[in-house]
């Protein structure tokens, strides 16, 4: 069956440093692959999405990579903040209809200053 | 932030009542979703509509049904609630193009069945 997985469920890192949260996924074929940011109590909110015929995508101190190989996708973030701290979620989708894009359980991420 | 609206925020209900959830839009998105989030579970796709009076099951549909009368509203009902149901309940939307496939979501319903 199709799987998504996310390393772990809690990182901590101290601020300044890089964060590297993981999604690995089988079974599966995404033609593309989101980030999501959810703070406690609220909705998930986009950070960034990635095709698969693209390697690495970038928006300010965020970086996410796609290798279609390995079936992972690494997001980084440089220069971390304790305004960083929430949960991350990795989406896929086979690029149909919205209906199957699959989340993944998330990252809680507790940046210490 | 787009503009979604879900209502109740909160609800506390009992086993074996009628539970309807509302989700109201003004960005004029063709897709709206229903998604629960429980411990341990990714986000599950329960229904989703791709149209006035369009809809389809997702993952969890079971002890669920929809309705979309208007582009802006998208109701999710219990019909007669149950304890598996206690769970926040999110509601999303998304442009008709494929491009970005981004979702909005809005800030979830908290819903317990006793």
């Amino acid at each position: 069956s199709q799987k998504i997985e996310q390393n772990s469920e809690a990182l901590n890192i101290q601020e300044g440093k890089t964060a590297t949260l993981t999604c690995n996924y089988t079974n599966y074929s995404p033609a593309y692959l989101q980030w999501y940011r959810q703070d406690p109590g609220r909705g998930p909110v986009f950070l960034l999405l990635i095709r698969e015929n693209e390697k690495e995508k970038r928006k300010e101190r965020l970086k996410v990579t796609f290798d279609t190989t390995l079936k992972q996708s690494l997001f980084h973030i440089t220069a971390s903040q304790p305004a960083d701290s929430a949960t991350y979620l990795c989406a896929l989708s086979n690029g149909g209809s919205q209906g199957n894009l699959i989340f993944g359980k998330g990252t809680k991420l507790s940046v210490k200053p | 932030d787009a503009g979604i609206t879900q209502s109740p925020r909160h609800k506390v209900t009992e086993t074996g009542t009628p539970v309807t959830l509302r989700c109201h839009q003004t960005e004029n998105h063709r897709y709206m979703y229903w998604y629960r989030q429980d411990p341990g579970h990714g986000l599950r796709l329960i229904h989703y509509s791709y149209g006035v009076k369009d809809t389809d099951k997702g993952e969890v549909s079971d002890g669920y049904s929809v309705s979309r009368s208007k582009t802006e509203d998208f109701l999710l009902t219990l019909e007669s609630a149950t304890s598996s149901q206690t769970s926040v309940y999110f509601c999303a939307i998304s442009r008709d193009y494929l491009d970005t496939g981004e979702l909005f979501f809005g800030e979830g319903s908290r819903l317990t069945v006793l």
